[in-house]
């Protein structure tokens, strides 16, 4: 039973565009998120995160939202780049998982120039 | 380059083969991982080590045995796997206080079984 889904295996958008990935938990005591980016041949690396006591976090180009009451949780990506074109993994935690992680299946973005 | 290096970085082995994945990290990290990545699924937590001792088996079979000799160094060794044991095997690590959920990672060993 996966605790955290990404139901959109890939994306396509066009350079400059918006990128929106999603994601879903399942388990409400999650209160940390985070996304990771995965290029091939390399393992995933730390992207942006966000604690359930905020619903917005922005670094840059990136930004995640946070709804906790729909157990959602998106990165928005703006303006997307075609270096951004790679694996996006969603994990979550909460302090009884003390530091592991869950992780959705991911989604294959691919940003066209 | 995130400080967590692992080797080799393919490998291919026979069903009646024991080989060994290492992997190190230079982060001063207390805490380390081994992952599954199999194709279009979550990553698969197998084993967490934190201070050397092991605090998590994620119901793995006996013919994945990990060790951790030190913080720095975590090691899987494999003996009489199966074909659908072919996947990437990602060491991960972190601090080990409460609340410190990002977790590093190496950059993985492609398995493949024959």
């Amino acid at each position: 039973d996966q605790q955290v889904k990404q139901n959109s295996p890939s994306l396509s958008v066009q350079e400059g565009r918006i990128s929106i990935l999603n994601c879903d938990y399942t388990n409400s005591m999650f209160d940390y998120f985070l996304w990771y980016k995965k290029y091939p041949a390399e393992g995933p690396t730390f992207l942006i995160s966000i604690s359930s006591i905020k619903d917005k976090n922005e670094d840059g180009r990136f930004t995640v939202f946070l709804n906790k009451s729909a157990k959602h949780l998106s990165l928005h990506i703006v303006p997307s780049q075609p270096g951004d074109s790679a694996v996006y993994f969603c994990a979550a935690s909460d302090m009884e998982y003390g530091n592991k992680l869950v992780f959705g299946a991911g989604t294959i973005l691919r940003v066209k120039s | 380059e995130t400080g967590v290096t692992q080797t080799p970085r393919h490998l291919v082995m026979g069903m009646t083969n024991k080989k060994s994945l290492k992997c190190e990290q230079h982060l001063g990290h207390n805490a380390m991982y081994w992952y599954k990545q199999s194709a279009k699924k979550p990553l698969e937590l197998m084993f967490v080590y934190n201070f050397k001792e092991q605090t998590e088996n994620n119901s793995v079979p006996s013919r994945f045995s990990p060790e951790c000799p030190n913080s720095s160094h975590l090691f899987l060794h494999l003996h009489t796997l199966q074909p659908e044991d072919s996947a990437l095997y990602l060491c991960a690590s972190s601090p080990s206080r409460l609340g410190a959920y990002e977790q590093y990672f190496g950059p993985g060993t492609r398995l493949t079984v024959t």
